[in-house]
C-alpha cells in the first residue's frame, strides 16, 4: 500500500538556520503531496502541497519540490525562526482516494 | 471563522468501558474524515464520510468500533469495550467536494483507556 517516510526526528537548530527535512514516498500513480504542520496546542494546518510532478508548493517561507523520479518531497527553508518550532508531517493522497497517508512527523526546535 | 471542532478534548475511561465522540465539520464542507494518532507516530485514517455516506472504511476500523454520521452535518466515533491500546488521540477532519480538497483538522479529542 502507500506509505511516507520521514527523516527521524528531532531536529534542532539554531534560529538563521537552513533547514531540510527530508520526505520519501510509495505510492502507485501519482500522488498528491503534503506538509501540515502541527504547532504546540494546536491542530493539524495544511503548510504546502504539491499536486503534479515538479509542482513547487511554497508557503511561509517554506517550500518543497515534488520529485517523480526519486520519489521525494523535500520541506526547505533557507532561514528558520524560533517560531518555526513545531512538529512536521508530510502525507500524500492517492490519486482518486480521498484519505491522507502520513509519516512519522518530525519534530523541530529552533533555539534563539 | 468556525473551524472544526470536537468534543470532549479529553476523556479518560476504564477498560471495557464504552466511549463516543463527536466532530461538527466546517458547515459547508460535506466530507468528513476520523484518524488516530498515536504518540510519536503520525496520524492514521480511519474512516471517511461523503455527506451521511460512509465511504471508506480502515482495516484499523474493528467491529468494536462504529462511526455516523446521520444528517450528514456532525459525525460520531463510538468505541464500545475499550482497550488499552485504544488510548491514542482521535482527529477529525473536514473538506469540500471536488478536486485535491484541502483537509481542514480539528484539535483532537485524547482517549487515555486505565
Amino acid at each position: 500500500g502507500d506509505s511516507v517516510t520521514q527523516m527521524e526526528g528531532p531536529v534542532t537548530l539554531s534560529e538563521e538556520a537552513f533547514l531540510t527535512i527530508n520526505c520519501t514516498y510509495t505510492a502507485t500513480g501519482y500522488p498528491s503531496l503534503f506538509w501540515y504542520v502541527q504547532y504546540p496546542g494546536e491542530g493539524l494546518q495544511l503548510l504546502l502541497k504539491a499536486t503534479k510532478a515538479d509542482d513547487k508548493g511554497s508557503n511561509k517561507g517554506f517550500e518543497a519540490t515534488y520529485r517523480k523520479e526519486t520519489t521525494s518531497f523535500h520541506l526547505e527553508k533557507g532561514s528558520v525562526q524560533v517560531s518555526d518550532s513545531a512538529v512536521y508531517f508530510c502525507a500524500l493522497s492517492g490519486k482518486g482516494a480521498q484519505k491522507l497517508v502520513f509519516g512519522q512527523g518530525t519534530r523541530l526546535t529552533i533555539n534563539p | 471563522d468556525t473551524g472544526v471542532s470536537q468534543d470532549p478534548r479529553h476523556k479518560i475511561t476504564k477498560r471495557g468501558q464504552n466511549v463516543t465522540f463527536r466532530c461538527d465539520p466546517i458547515s459547508e464542507h460535506n466530507r468528513l474524515y476520523w484518524y488516530r494518532q498515536t504518540l510519536g507516530q503520525g496520524p492514521e485514517f480511519l474512516t471517511y464520510f461523503q455527506n451521511e455516506a460512509q465511504l471508506e472504511k480502515s482495516r484499523l476500523l474493528s467491529d468494536r468500533f462504529s462511526a455516523e454520521r446521520p444528517k450528514g452535518s456532525f459525525s460520531t466515533l463510538e468505541i464500545q469495550r475499550t482497550e488499552q491500546g485504544d488510548s491514542a488521540m482521535y482527529l477529525c477532519a473536514s473538506s469540500p467536494f471536488g478536486g485535491e480538497s484541502r483537509q481542514f483538522f480539528g484539535p483532537g479529542t485524547r482517549l487515555t483507556v486505565l
